[in-house]
């Protein structure tokens, strides 16, 4: 099946810090999500970015479909924006392992 | 609108028992996904629901299944459970239409001890 890795692993920024978070994946895709689970658990639905550039806010991302990969950017970092960003793939969604982000004040 | 909701939210079973989870999506969406995450590691697909019917299930035992009502809301019934199913169920919805993406519950923390 279609392998899904995501970097850094993990990730330590100062409040307003800037930082990109990178997913690639190992075949063409028709879906792909970014995701931010909260401390208690909670998936948050960030971006549906099967292709192209989005942006919300703070956050941003691009996916180069035919290059295979995905960036998700965060600007100026707040603490509340702490936990793991995952990146899920095609219909069954397949996630990857997450990038786990801390913000220090 | 209402979100996908899942209940309950915490649960405590013995092993050996059997635990049922339930999930109801956001009106007007046909298709549930059940994902278990395990403490501290990422999440693995379960079971795919669509239309009533078991489109997809992931790789995990048989004694993990469920059903999809014609209302769409969704059961997941582990059996037999043991100690290594502890872990967070989450429920996720779509609409039939392609080009939305999921949205999640707030998950199920089940126990067991």
């Amino acid at each position: 099946g279609i392998q899904v890795e995501q970097s850094p692993p993990d990730l330590i920024l100062q409040e307003g810090a800037n930082s990109t978070l990178r997913c690639n994946f190992s075949d063409s895709v028709n879906n792909l999500q970014w995701f931010h689970q909260n401390p208690w658990g909670q998936l948050i639905n960030l971006f549906y970015i099967p292709s192209g550039t989005k942006q919300n806010g703070r956050l941003s991302a691009t996916t180069v479909a035919t290059e295979r990969y995905s960036l998700l950017y965060i600007s100026s970092s707040q603490t509340t924006d702490s936990g793991v960003y995952f990146c899920a793939v095609e219909s069954r969604m397949r996630f990857g392992a997450g990038t786990r982000l801390t913000v220090k004040p | 609108e209402a979100g996908v909701t899942q209940s309950p939210t915490h649960l405590i079973k013995t092993r050996g028992q059997q635990a049922t989870l339930r999930c109801s999506p956001i009106s007007g969406h046909t298709s549930v996904y059940w994902y278990q995450q395990a403490l501290g590691l990422g999440l693995q697909f379960l079971l795919w629901y669509d239309e009533g019917e078991e489109r997809n299930r992931g790789n995990f035992p048989p004694r993990f299944s469920g059903r999809q009502f014609p209302n769409y809301s969704s059961e997941l019934n582990v059996n037999a459970l043991e100690l290594e199913d502890s872990a967070l169920y989450l429920c996720a919805s779509s609409p039939p239409s392609a080009g939305h993406g999921y949205t999640f519950g707030s998950g199920t923390r089940l126990t067991v001890v």
